[in-house]
């Protein structure tokens, strides 16, 4: 089973700034690898697809990128409303494939 | 829109039952996957389960096989969990999503607490 380890767990970014989270595979997933925002009490969110492919709604200020093992989602001018719990998802193996990995909370600094 | 609407869910004793349904609309139900999705409270997202579109292929994580059974009904446009041999460790918010490639649809979640 493929392994996903985002980090850091917790990242405290100011408003305005750029937000850099991290996603490792344990299995290379080609480019098999999608983002998703969760606000508390809501359901996650599909942000991001194909590693670096933005799903339809969602502001250009969020970037995706990397391949097979290491992928990264960038916020840039991080606004009050990107303040949430990011997780990144691989897609590659099925089944079970479809594996989140454990989340990265995105708080005010 | 495209729009899952989830119903069921509560309170039930360990090795109950229950049934979680999730009504699609704004597209065309029997064209896509489905999958329920759960996290349990301050937790992670964790796949349960999934189904092809004619259900002909159905997957479950480890830990609910035989326990959990997932169903669609095409003329009603809806997905079906059914929930039995619950254990306290199923407590969690349970999600619908289409399933693609990527969970791109989730419904608004139905929390589904075992306990005695």
């Amino acid at each position: 089973e493929i392994v996903l380890t985002q980090s850091p767990v917790t990242l405290s970014v100011s408003p305005g700034e750029t937000a850099t989270l991290s996603c490792r595979a344990s299995q290379n997933i080609r480019d098999y690898l999608a983002w998703y925002q969760q606000k508390p009490g809501q359901a996650p969110r599909l942000l991001m697809y194909a590693a670096s492919t933005r799903a339809p709604g969602i502001p250009g200020r969020f970037s995706g990128s990397g391949s097979g093992t290491e992928f990264t989602l960038t916020i840039s001018s991080l606004q009050s409303e990107d303040f949430a719990v990011y997780y990144c998802q691989q897609y590659n193996n099925w089944p079970p494939g479809r594996t989140f990995g454990q989340g990265t909370k995105v708080e005010v600094k | 829109q495209a729009q899952l609407v989830q119903s069921g869910g509560g309170l039930v004793k360990p090795g109950g039952s229950l049934r979680l349904t999730c009504a699609a609309s704004g597209f065309s139900f029997s064209e896509y996957y489905m999958s329920w999705i759960r996290q349990a409270p301050g937790k992670g997202l964790e796949w349960v389960s999934y189904i092809s579109r004619n259900a002909g292929t159905i997957y479950y994580r480890d830990s609910v096989n035989g326990r959990f059974t997932i169903s669609r009904d095409i003329a009603k446009n809806s997905l079906y969990l059914q929930m039995n041999s619950l254990r306290v460790e199923d407590t969690a918010v349970y999600y619908c999503a289409r399933a693609g490639g990527t969970f791109d649809i989730w419904g608004q979640g139905t929390l589904v607490t075992v306990s005695s």
